[in-house]
This record gives C-alpha cells, structure tokens and sequence, in this order.
C-alpha cells in the first residue's frame, strides 16, 4: 500500500536553479497539497488542488507552481530556488475535505 | 481566517506521567479539528479528529482530546505517556460547510514537541 509517495526524499540546490519535487498517490483522493515545514512554524499551504486541473494558491505560494494534470500526481515546481525556500516539503492527499489527510515522507530541500 | 495557537513549543515529562497537550483556535466559521504527530524524519499520521457529535474524542495509541466550543480549544490528554510516544505535535482546524480559497485546506500550529524522558 504505497499512499502518498514523494521523491526525491532530499536535494541540494544552488541559487537560481530550477526543479520540480514529485508526488503521486494511489487512493484516488481528489484533494492534495503541498505545505513547507520551518522550525517553529508549523505547516504552511503552498498550493492546493480540489481535483484535475484545479489548483489554487495557499498561505506562501510565491516562488512556487504546480499543475494537476492527473488525479494521481501533483508535482511542485521551484522556479528559481532561494535560500528562503530551504525547508522540508510535504505533499497530502484526502478523499474528501473534512476526511483524514494522508501524508507523504517529506523533501528535504537544501538551497545554498 | 482561521488559526490555530499551540501554547507550547516544549513539553518534557516522565515516563508513565499524564501530559495535556494544549491548542486553541479561531475562525468565524463552524470548524473539524485535527491533532496529527510526526516522529523524526517521517511524515505527519494522524491521532485523532473532531467533526460533530461527542466532544470527547479518542485515537490511536491512548490519547484523547477534548472540544470546547466556548473556550474554542481542543486539547489533547494522554493519562501516562511512554518512551515512545517522543514525537512533535501539531494541532490543525479545518472550516466545516461551505467554505472558499484556502481555507477548505487545513491549517495547522506551530507544534508541540513532546518529550518523554525516563
């Protein structure tokens, strides 16, 4: 039962590279989101999707896009990565909104 | 908006010892509530949830939490904690019935990190 799988599981970037961190999951879930994790903060939404081909920005979107092409995959894109968007990167999928969210591993972004 | 404040960002405690876990929350709109726990270099799981009905909540691995409309907080309680329930704690509100923009996704504290000592 994989659920919610994210790669890659950590990643060095210098500043002003792209990349793109993947997600996919396998429960059919329409809802998925990504969040950051910073020290003391909490989780914070980055982008939010309510089913293929509907995205919507969260709390800190900027530096960040992302697609839903699929149902099963939500890929988030770092345009030109900062040291700001250092962090740990976590992707969630729900069937429904007020239903449990299902969490993957985590990215582990480093941006020197 | 909605928001969630979790009162503190470290709990030690003794083994076998009773531990409160404390959130409150804000928002204009009838809320779910969530209490998630992450152990080191994973994911978040989910312990328990709030969506109507009894206000006494229970989850995985003995913990409970309580809803308290008046008081707009929603703690969680664990009446003896083990070595291995060592884990950061996060508090998160969801807005019930119709909602827009981001406030359909979840929005979390800012975590209580829970450590159980010998």
């Amino acid at each position: 039962n994989a659920g919610v799988t994210q790669t890659p599981k950590f990643q060095v970037l210098k500043t002003g590279q792209s990349m793109t961190l993947q997600c996919a999951q396998d429960m059919n879930h329409e809802y998925m989101s990504w969040y950051r994790q910073d020290p003391g903060m909490g989780l914070r939404l980055i982008h939010y999707s309510v089913g293929a081909g509907i995205t919507d920005q969260g709390e800190v979107p900027n530096g960040y896009n992302v697609s839903r092409s699929t149902t099963e995959d939500f890929p988030l894109r770092l345009l030109s990565a900062a040291p700001s968007q250092t962090s740990v990167y976590f992707c969630a999928s729900s069937r429904q909104q007020n239903t449990e969210a299902f969490f993957g591993q985590g990215t582990r972004l480093t941006v020197v | 908006a909605q928001s969630v404040t979790q009162l503190d960002s470290q709990v030690p405690v003794f083994e076998e010892a009773p531990v409160e876990l404390r959130c409150n929350y804000s928002s204009s709109v009838s809320v779910y509530l969530f209490w998630y726990v992450q152990y080191p270099n994973q994911g978040l799981q989910l312990l328990l949830k709030y969506l109507s009905g009894s206000t006494l909540v229970k989850g995985i691995n003995g913990f409970e939490a309580e809803f308290n409309k008046s008081q707009t907080s929603f703690h969680l309680r664990k009446p003896s904690v083990h070595i291995s329930d060592t884990a950061e704690y996060f508090c998160a509100v969801l807005s019930a019935g119709f909602s827009s923009g981001s406030a359909r996704q979840l929005t979390f504290g800012s975590g209580t990190q829970l450590t159980v000592l010998p």
